[in-house]
């Protein structure tokens, strides 16, 4: 079975200080990994996506993951964090080859950015 | 283009009551999913519709939850009766897949917030 693992329920960060929100997967076939963002009371939006090919994905507002099959890893960054990141923020494994690709999501990470 | 819209927003009821959510996908979009979301926790599919046809339920408990997707568009989530721990939001999320080309973009509604009292 396929599973994520979010380090961190909650990470603060200052204005213009670098994010990281870390990602761990499990999975027994090569996975589609996928980052949401989601702003409170909104549902969630696709930050980015690894399916296959390049390994480091570039997503919208700045952020980017890599894909590190050795460390079965998909950690998001970005290099200066903004006020309007504060959100809450899931990873998720897509269970492509097994039943029909739902996409399973971790617990998500709150990212607070301090002024 | 209009996104994915559900309806009510919040809905306050005591247990026992019955409740029904409902959700207007993406023009287009053949996938419809119905996600459960506690607090503090990442989203849980509870079925998901390849157009009307209800292809994975094995999360959805039977025995109080209902849902339907009449004509491929529109879906209600029903839960009869509720209970204390139904309390959550409910997320309703739609797709454009072609065959088995599943690319894992969902587009979400804003969620409808339930409390059971």
């Amino acid at each position: 079975a396929q599973s994520v693992t979010q380090l961190g329920s909650h990470v603060s960060v200052s204005e213009g200080a670098l994010v990281l929100l870390r990602c761990n997967y499990s999975s027994s076939v090569p996975p589609y990994l996928f980052w949401y963002v989601q702003y409170p009371n909104q549902g969630l939006q696709l930050l980015l996506k690894y399916t296959t090919g390049a390994t480091l994905v570039k997503g919208i507002n700045g952020f980017e993951a890599e894909f590190k099959k050795s460390e079965t890893s998909f950690h998001l960054t970005k290099p200066s964090a903004h006020m309007s990141d504060a959100a809450e923020y899931f990873c998720a494994v897509m269970n492509y080859g097994g039943s029909q690709g739902n996409l399973i999501f971790g617990k998500g990470t709150k990212l607070s950015v301090k002024p | 283009e209009a996104g994915v819209v559900q309806s009510p927003r919040y809905k306050i009821i005591e247990k026992k009551q019955p409740v029904a959510f409902w959700c207007n996908p993406i023009s287009g979009h053949n996938t419809l999913y119905w996600y459960l979301q506690n607090l503090g926790q990442g989203p849980e599919l509870l079925i998901r519709y390849e157009n009307e046809e209800a292809v994975d339920d094995s999360q959805l408990p039977k025995d109080r939850f209902s849902a339907e997707r009449l004509k491929g568009v529109d879906s209600t989530l029903k839960i009869q009766p509720a209970e204390l721990g139904d309390s959550a939001v409910y997320l309703c999320a739609s797709s454009f897949n072609r065959g088995q080309g599943r690319t894992g973009e969902l587009f979400f509604g804003e969620g409808s917030r339930l409390t059971v009292l």
